[in-house]
């Protein structure tokens, strides 16, 4: 039981470089979250689904799509990297209800646009 | 939106000393949970506790949601308990709110 695993863990673009960031998770939940933290800073949600097939913006989604494509993983696009997109980018998880449920966070991947 | 503030913001602790962190918030939560963020940047789930009292070894942690706030209890601190400390809410309809953080220093 790996819980919610995220890939890369490091990766370094060019300021209009495209990526997508990878997540899965396997236990089950319903519901799954992109968020950034900046440096010195708490999380912030980017973009989030609540069930499969779902997906709704968070807090600051500008410059990021998403696709759930399944119930186990949900992927996090940047079209065209920009320098203010250097951050790490937490995934996280939760079953059953979205807002009652504990959420469970992946590991982590550390971004650095140049 | 709700604000959510924590405090003190940082702290300083010689080995084997108690603490407490505190998370303030301005309305009503469907959830609450505490992290510990290491030096290496995981984030590692402490608590999940939108009322009451729970414990957890050296841990402890205590919501009163009717006045909005959470308290964290270190007690006999390591330096391995060095790192971040949030507090994490959800209020309302997906709203997830992420505290502003006590960044706690445990000397040997």
């Amino acid at each position: 039981n790996a819980g919610v695993t995220q890939t890369p863990k490091f990766q370094v673009l060019k300021t209009g470089q495209s990526m997508t960031l990878q997540c899965a998770q396997d236990m089950n939940h319903n519901s799954m979250y992109w968020y950034r933290q900046d440096p010195g800073m708490g999380l912030r949600l980017i973009y989030y689904s609540a069930s499969e097939g779902t997906t709704d913006k968070g807090e600051v989604p500008n410059g990021y799509n998403v696709s759930r494509l399944n119930k186990r993983e949900f992927s996090l696009r940047l079209e065209s990297a920009a320098p203010s997109q250097t951050s790490v980018y937490f995934c996280a998880s939760s079953a059953l209800r979205e807002y009652l449920n504990e959420q469970f966070f992946g590991p982590g991947t550390r971004l650095t646009v140049l | 939106g709700i604000q959510v503030e924590q405090s003190p913001p940082d702290l300083i602790l010689q080995e084997g000393a108690n603490s407490t962190l505190r998370c303030n918030f301005s309305d009503s939560v469907n959830n609450l949970q505490w992290f510990h963020q290491n030096p290496w940047g995981q984030l590692i789930n402490l608590f999940y506790i939108p009322s009451g009292t729970k414990q957890n070894g050296r841990l402890s942690a205590t919501t009163v949601a009717t006045e909005r706030y959470s308290l964290l209890y270190i007690s006999s601190s390591q330096t391995t308990d060095s790192g971040v400390y949030f507090c994490f809410l959800t209020s309302g309809t997906y709203k997830y709110i992420f505290g502003t953080g006590t960044r706690l220093k445990v000397l040997a």
